[in-house]
């Protein structure tokens, strides 16, 4: 299994920011995905990072709000713009087995927007 | 599109007892995972079942897939309290390649010492 890291662990951050959250892999990936799990509730995708192109976003979610990078294997930053207190959350990056579509998640950031 | 249902939401059980949860896909699946997420911490896979009727034991885990492949279910025995946590089942989006998976809502275990 890869080993993934995210940064920052937490924050608290003013309504109206921008925060920019790193998921680094240890290894190359193919697939990375970026998650939402608001407290006590299940994961909901935000969007599949793909290297060399635009992320490719689910219903509900835009790029303006959630920008996504990934100018490489192992590595990919999501931003919150614009933050709300509705954005507060734990964010997670994961990524999928080779060849499988078994998934590996970070540690998450635990975001407060006040 | 796919939705992934799991029961109970919850379930409060004393050390020792038993315990069950029930993951329905909407659609059939090609495959089930099973993820567990500890208090505070990140979801960690468990297992994952292919085949129909395929069942998996993990010491006092006990996976099953149903025969049409659109159920799923986690038995426990003997819970302890390392067991706590939330237990989710993950199912393929459909599309080939797409490795994307939706997940249940999840099933919150405590277990009284």
């Amino acid at each position: 299994s890869a080993v993934i890291s995210q940064k920052p662990s937490r924050d608290i951050c003013q309504r109206g920011t921008s925060l920019t959250i790193q998921c680094q892999v240890d290894s190359q990936v193919t697939m990375m995905f970026w998650y939402r799990q608001q407290p006590g509730q299940s994961l909901t995708l935000i969007a599949t990072a793909n290297q060399g192109s635009e992320a490719t976003y689910e219903s509900g979610f835009v790029i303006d709000k959630f920008p996504i990078s990934r100018p490489n294997l192992t590595f990919s930053t999501l931003t919150v713009s614009n933050m709300s207190p509705e954005d507060s959350s734990i964010y997670l990056c994961s990524v999928a087995a080779l060849n499988t579509d078994t998934q590996y998640f970070g540690p998450g950031t635990r975001l407060t927007v006040l | 599109g796919q939705q992934v249902m799991q029961i109970p939401q919850y379930q409060h059980v004393q050390e020792g007892e038993d315990f069950t949860t029930y993951c329905n896909s909407s659609t059939t699946l090609s495959n089930i995972q099973w993820y567990k997420q500890r208090p505070g911490g990140h979801p960690v896979f468990l297992i994952q079942l292919v085949k129909s009727g395929e069942v998996k034991k993990q010491k006092r885990l006990t996976f099953q897939f149903g025969e049409a492949k659109k159920n799923s279910s986690l038995h426990i025995t003997a819970t302890q309290t390392t067991d706590v946590g939330t237990y989710f089942c993950a199912g393929p989006n459909s599309g080939a390649g797409s490795y994307q998976l939706t997940f249940g809502k999840g099933t919150k275990l405590s277990v009284i010492p």
